[in-house]
């Protein structure tokens, strides 16, 4: 069974670009989340979907956004790129929400503003 | 506040040594406690959960709800238990946002 695939593996954006990453979650998996890892803050929730509907947000500003697609793929944008946005961006997907569900992780995107 | 503290940035240790990774939380409810591994090049991945209170690669550890700790513990370090560590809770309330620790660097010296 195929692992989570996000994709592009690299990008490099100037500030004020946006940018679109993709999160193909584990077959059958339903649930996706996305989280930022940065040397300084460590990993951070980003946002949860499940059945295309955002189910919790962490504390990002609003150029932070992402969806769900029937398919359960995702993607995530960032709007009015910021030199602080530079990071790894991960996704994790599960079979569904709750206990017991473990979340598996993919190999993320590794942003670069210049 | 939900927040995990794991006080060990780095841990050294010979191979063969107990090893033992510490990790705290702060929450008020019952939270699920996960350790994350993450191997050089390779994704992060689930080493183990509180929940299911058994033994992976070596690896056990044990919630104790009074000191809010769970520790991770190893009898016998191998080199190949080189890698990042991560400790991560999980909210009640069925989301699947998880509040991870800054992570400890462990290294199996030979």
């Amino acid at each position: 069974k195929a692992g989570v695939t996000q994709t592009p593996r690299y990008l490099i954006k100037t500030r004020g670009q946006q940018v679109t990453l993709s999160c193909s979650p584990i077959s059958g998996h339903r649930s996706v989340s996305w989280y930022q890892q940065t040397p300084g803050q460590g990993l951070q929730f980003l946002f949860e979907y499940f059945s295309e509907t955002q189910r919790n947000k962490g504390n990002f500003p609003g150029r932070f956004s992402g969806r769900q697609f029937s398919n359960s793929r995702s993607e995530m944008n960032v709007s009015t790129l910021e030199l602080g946005d530079s990071a790894l961006y991960l996704c994790a997907s599960s079979l569904a929400p709750g206990p017991y569900q473990p979340q598996h992780f993919g190999d993320g995107t590794r942003l670069s503003i210049l | 506040a939900q927040r995990v503290t794991q006080p060990e940035k780095l841990l050294s240790v010979f191979k063969g040594a107990p090893v033992e990774l510490k990790c705290n939380y702060s929450y008020s409810g019952s939270p699920e406690l996960f350790w994350y591994v993450q191997y050089s090049r390779q994704r992060l991945q689930l080493l183990l959960r509180h929940i299911s209170r058994e033994s992976i690669k070596g690896f056990t550890a044990d919630l104790n709800k009074g000191e809010t700790s769970f520790h991770l513990k190893k009898p016998f370090a191998q080199e190949e238990d080189s890698a990042m560590y991560y400790c991560a809770l999980r909210p009640q309330g069925g989301s699947e946002k998880l509040v991870f620790g800054k992570g400890t660097k462990l290294t199996v010296n030979p």
